[in-house]
C-alpha cells in the first residue's frame, strides 16, 4: 500500500528553524517527485516547490524560493521541508503529495502537517 | 506564473444535480490540468488528471473535459458527500498552480 507519512505538528516561536517530513512506503521513492503544498487557515492551496528524489533536482515557486528548502533522503525514503528562520505568517497547514510526472496529477498525498508560529 | 481562475468560487445545489466548474489558464497549457478534491480537514484527493482521465477508484460521475486555456469539471449527480470543495492545478509550467477553489454548498 503505498503511503506518505509526515512528522507530527510543530508550535515555534518567530526566528526558529523547522525541518517537517515526508515518508514515502509501498513504492519505489525515487520514481516519483514530490511536491509541497501549503494551505494558510481557512485559504486555498498554494504549491511551493517540488524534488526529483533521484537526483535531488528541485523547483520553487518564486513566492518561496529562499524561504524554504527542499530536500530528500532516498535512503530512508523520506523528503523534507525545512525553514531556517520562521514567520508568523508561515502559520498553515503542510501537505505533501507523489507526483509520477508533470502528466499524472498528485496521486497519493501525505496526512499533513500543522505547522504553528507564534511568540 | 501561469494564472489559474476557477469560477464559480462557491455554488449551492441540490443531491442529484448536474455541476460543473470552470478553470481557465492565462496561458495555454495543453492537457496538464489536474482537478483535486477536499473535504474539511483532510487532504485533497486527486479526481482528475491530464484534464480528462479519471483517477483509479474514483467514481464515473466526475468527469474533466477541456484543453489549451479552457476546462471543466462535472459531476453528473450531485451525492451527500460531494458538498465540499474543489481545485483545479496547472501542471504544464513550474510553478505549479492551483486556481482559487469552488465551495460546493447544498441548497
Amino acid at each position: 500500500e503505498v503511503q506518505l507519512v509526515q512528522s507530527g505538528a510543530e508550535v515555534k516561536k518567530p526566528g526558529e528553524s523547522l525541518r517537517i517530513s515526508c515518508k514515502g512506503s509501498g513504492y519505489s521513492f525515487t520514481t516519483y517527485w514530490i511536491s509541497w503544498v501549503r494551505q494558510m487557515p481557512g485559504k486555498g492551496l498554494e504549491w511551493m516547490g517540488r524534488i526529483d528524489p533521484s537526483d535531488s533536482f528541485t523547483n520553487y515557486s518564486p513566492s518561496f524560493q529562499g524561504h524554504v528548502t527542499i530536500s530528500t533522503d532516498k535512503s530512508i525514503s523520506t523528503a523534507y521541508l525545512q525553514w531556517s528562520s520562521l514567520k508568523a505568517s508561515d502559520t498553515a497547514m503542510y501537505y505533501c503529495a507523489r507526483h509520477g510526472g508533470s502528466s499524472t496529477g498528485g496521486d497519493y498525498w501525505g496526512q499533513g502537517t500543522l505547522v504553528t508560529v507564534s511568540s | 506564473d501561469i494564472q489559474m481562475t476557477q469560477s464559480p468560487s462557491s455554488l449551492s445545489a441540490s443531491v442529484g444535480d448536474r455541476v460543473t466548474i470552470t478553470c481557465r489558464a492565462s496561458q495555454s497549457i495543453s492537457s496538464y490540468l489536474n482537478w483535486y478534491q477536499q473535504k474539511p480537514g483532510k487532504a485533497p484527493k486527486l479526481l482528475i488528471y491530464a484534464a480528462s482521465s479519471l483517477q483509479s477508484g474514483v467514481p464515473s460521475r466526475f468527469s474533466g473535459s477541456g484543453s489549451g486555456t479552457d476546462f471543466t469539471l462535472t459531476i453528473s449527480s450531485l451525492q451527500p458527500e460531494d458538498f465540499v470543495s474543489y481545485y483545479c492545478q496547472q501542471s504544464y509550467g513550474t510553478p505549479w498552480t492551483f486556481g482559487q477553489g469552488t465551495k460546493v454548498e447544498i441548497k
